[in-house]
């Protein structure tokens, strides 16, 4: 069993939709992260929180929009997406930045139409 | 040329049989070395940490090769649950960035 936690699994939403993705971990982790996968692709890292300050933006569309209420919780906005944003969405957790052990969520897979 | 490199598979293996592949890397700043497996429509998960002197774990074996910039991993007596992607990472100490190889498919077959 993953000690990350994402919700909802599946998420089907409109381009006009606003919706979030959430993720949970409770090993006391300082850095948390954003990846998005395609199919056949390795994750893509969209971004990194480290002391719940968001450390590394990787040139990410403004419809996407990270929040970090506290160490053990991060959410992920998501508003006016396109069909091409269609993906895998995974939070990781490590120890703190810098290192590359990551615990990956289960996902959570978005389907824009 | 990628920066991480992995030859995509897929390597059909049959059971019980030993399989090796290798992640080459560019950059010789890189300083810490991962693998990871990824099962189908799953999240990448941790299999190990490559140190300078290899390191082994159970029937898995991974080995550094700094002076010809590549990691490999071995695995003995292979099991059908052996089957998925297993992806490289690498990472370098100067700034922060985790750079994932695109993944060598392995099935292993009855």
């Amino acid at each position: 069993d993953t000690e990350v936690t994402q919700t909802p699994k599946h998420l089907v939403m409109g381009m006009t939709n606003k919706k979030s993705l959430k993720c949970e971990q409770h090993m006391g982790h300082r850095a948390m992260y954003w990846y998005k996968q395609k199919a056949k692709k390795p994750p893509e890292l969209m971004f990194v929180y480290s002391y719940e300050k968001l450390s590394i933006n990787e040139s990410v569309p403004s419809r996407f929009s990270p929040e970090c209420p506290n160490s053990s919780l991060l959410n992920l906005h998501l508003h006016a997406l396109q069909p091409e944003d269609s993906a895998l969405y995974l939070c990781a957790s490590s120890q703190e930045v810098r290192t590359g052990e990551l615990f990956f969520g289960e996902g959570s897979r978005l389907t824009v139409l | 040329r990628k920066e991480v490199e992995q030859d995509p598979g897929p390597f059909n293996v049959p059971e019980g049989a030993t399989v090796a592949f290798n992640c080459t890397y560019s950059n010789s700043a890189s300083q810490s070395f991962f693998w990871y497996r990824q099962d189908c429509r799953k999240e990448p998960k941790l299999l190990m940490s490559v140190y300078s002197s290899g390191n082994e774990d159970g029937r898995f074996t991974a080995q550094l090769n700094r002076a010809s910039q590549y990691i490999s991993l071995l695995i003995r007596d292979s099991k059908l649950s052996d089957s998925a992607t297993y992806l490289c990472v690498v990472t370098m100490d100067s700034n922060y960035q985790l750079i994932w190889g695109a993944g060598t498919k392995l099935i292993i077959k009855p």
